[in-house]
């Protein structure tokens, strides 16, 4: 079953402007990770952070986790037409058994 | 491209027959995981190795499921008399001992019609 809820489900912004997607879920966790897939393809990991980091970057990427809400949120900056993919937060509770979101569809206007 | 490599990764099937799927995770990775991904849905997990040793098997992985990695190098994932609900992307990652970060190969799409 999925581990939690993201938010939004679909997300539609102009290119240049930020996009920002939200997670929630439900058990204690070691790290959470935020990953990127284009349309039926794999996975690409974009950025991990530890259940003892509040906030984390990445070129572009920032990445928010807050364990007392069990939430997390990850801020795409400047945001452009390739940035277009489904984004997943997953959860790793143990040994690196991911639990997935349902992700959320980004869309980016040129 | 990750460097994990999934084969075949289309696969239409008739209900009943049996199916194969191959991962061939990054060489040095100890660690290997599979999962499936229906339309619209974030994947779920299926079952681990570490090495050679299936570490744990998900609910979802029926008698009709079974998962192999001899000698700690490529997996196998074998469904066994296919059925309608099997249709999905099958995805396999592995990792290293020393990260947590899951590198995804691109997938097998299984339909069975």
């Amino acid at each position: 079953s999925q581990q939690g809820e993201e938010d939004p489900q679909a997300l539609s912004i102009q290119e240049g402007e930020n996009a920002t997607m939200n997670c929630s879920y439900k058990t204690s966790i070691n790290n959470l990770q935020w990953y990127r897939q284009n349309s039926g393809r794999g996975l690409v990991h974009l950025i991990l952070i530890r259940s003892n980091e509040r906030e984390k970057h990445s070129g572009r990427l920032r990445v928010t986790l807050d364990t007392s809400k069990k939430s997390s949120s990850l801020l795409i900056t400047a945001s452009r037409a390739a940035d277009t993919a489904s984004y997943f937060c997953a959860t790793d509770a143990s040994y690196g058994k991911l639990t997935f979101g349902q992700g959320t569809i980004l869309t980016v206007h040129p | 491209d990750t460097g994990v490599s999934q084969n075949p990764r289309h696969k239409i099937t008739k209900r009943g027959q049996n199916v194969t799927f191959r991962c061939d995770p990054i060489s040095e990775h100890n660690r290997l995981y599979w999962y499936r991904q229906t339309l619209g849905q974030g994947p779920e997990f299926l079952t681990y190795f570490q090495n050679e040793a299936q570490l744990e098997k998900s609910r979802l992985l029926s008698d009709r499921f079974s998962a192999e990695r001899p000698k700690g190098s490529f997996s196998t994932l074998e469904i066994q008399r296919t059925e309608q609900g099997d249709s999905a992307m099958y995805l396999c990652a592995s990792r290293p001992e020393s990260t947590d970060t899951q590198y995804f190969g691109p997938g097998t799409r299984l339909t069975v019609l």
